[in-house]
């Protein structure tokens, strides 16, 4: 299985470009979320969604948008790149309840704003 | 958000010494989980707490959910180079399945 599946990488955006950050699960979870981490931080929880046709907002949602039309794509949008945004991105999904709800995490996307 | 202080924020350390490190927060959590992080990847779950006293062991690597509910600890015995990493808490404050997480420590390991 692949688990939880980020692309791209690595990207740098101008000011004011968009861009949209992907990420796929294929473990058939109904919780995912977005995060991000900046250096010398924890994860900072940007959205979260808990089945397809359902989000909310996590701590720091400004400057992001989110969709879920499917159980296994949750893609991250940023309209209007700023400097400040410039941050390595973590998509997760989970599965609630029981006692095996950690999270599985994907391996991050670098983003990089000047 | 939540705060969740973790300490040290860094620890150098000799190959095959024990380290000890903690997590805290003004909050009560009902779940604590431990999460490592290799360098340019997504942190990786090593150990998951459910309940108060509970002491909970992954080989080499133990840790415990706080009395209090406020705090965990984790400790590595006989550190090895592929410790090397950032080692996160993440607690749940209650039912929801969001966790918050602590900032992190830095581990380096030296042959």
């Amino acid at each position: 299985n692949a688990g939880v599946t980020q692309t791209p990488k690595f990207r740098i955006l101008k000011i004011g470009q968009s861009m949209t950050l992907q990420c796929t699960q294929d473990m058939n979870h109904n919780y995912m979320y977005w995060y991000r981490q900046d250096p010398g931080m924890g994860l900072k929880l940007i959205y979260y969604s808990v089945g397809a046709g359902i989000t909310d907002k996590g701590e720091v949602p400004n400057g992001y948008n989110v969709s879920r039309s499917t159980t296994e794509d949750f893609p991250l949008r940023l309209e209007l790149a700023a400097p400040s945004q410039t941050s390595v991105y973590f998509c997760a999904s989970s599965y609630p309840g029981g006692r095996s709800y950690g999270y599985t995490f994907g391996s991050g996307t670098r983003l990089t704003v000047v | 958000g939540q705060q969740l202080n973790q300490s040290p924020q860094s620890m150098f350390i000799q190959e095959g010494e024990d380290v000890s490190m903690n997590c805290t927060s003004s909050s009560i959590f009902n779940t604590w989980l431990w999460y490592k992080q290799d360098p340019g990847e997504g942190p990786v779950l090593l150990i998951a707490l459910y309940k108060a006293g509970e002491l909970t062991s992954n080989g080499r690597l133990t840790a415990q959910f706080g009395i209090t509910r406020k705090d965990s600890f984790l400790n590595i015995s006989a550190s090895i180079p592929s410790d090397v990493g950032i080692y996160f808490c993440a607690g749940q404050l209650g039912a929801g399945n969001q966790f918050y997480f602590g900032t992190g420590t830095s581990l380096t390991v030296i042959p």
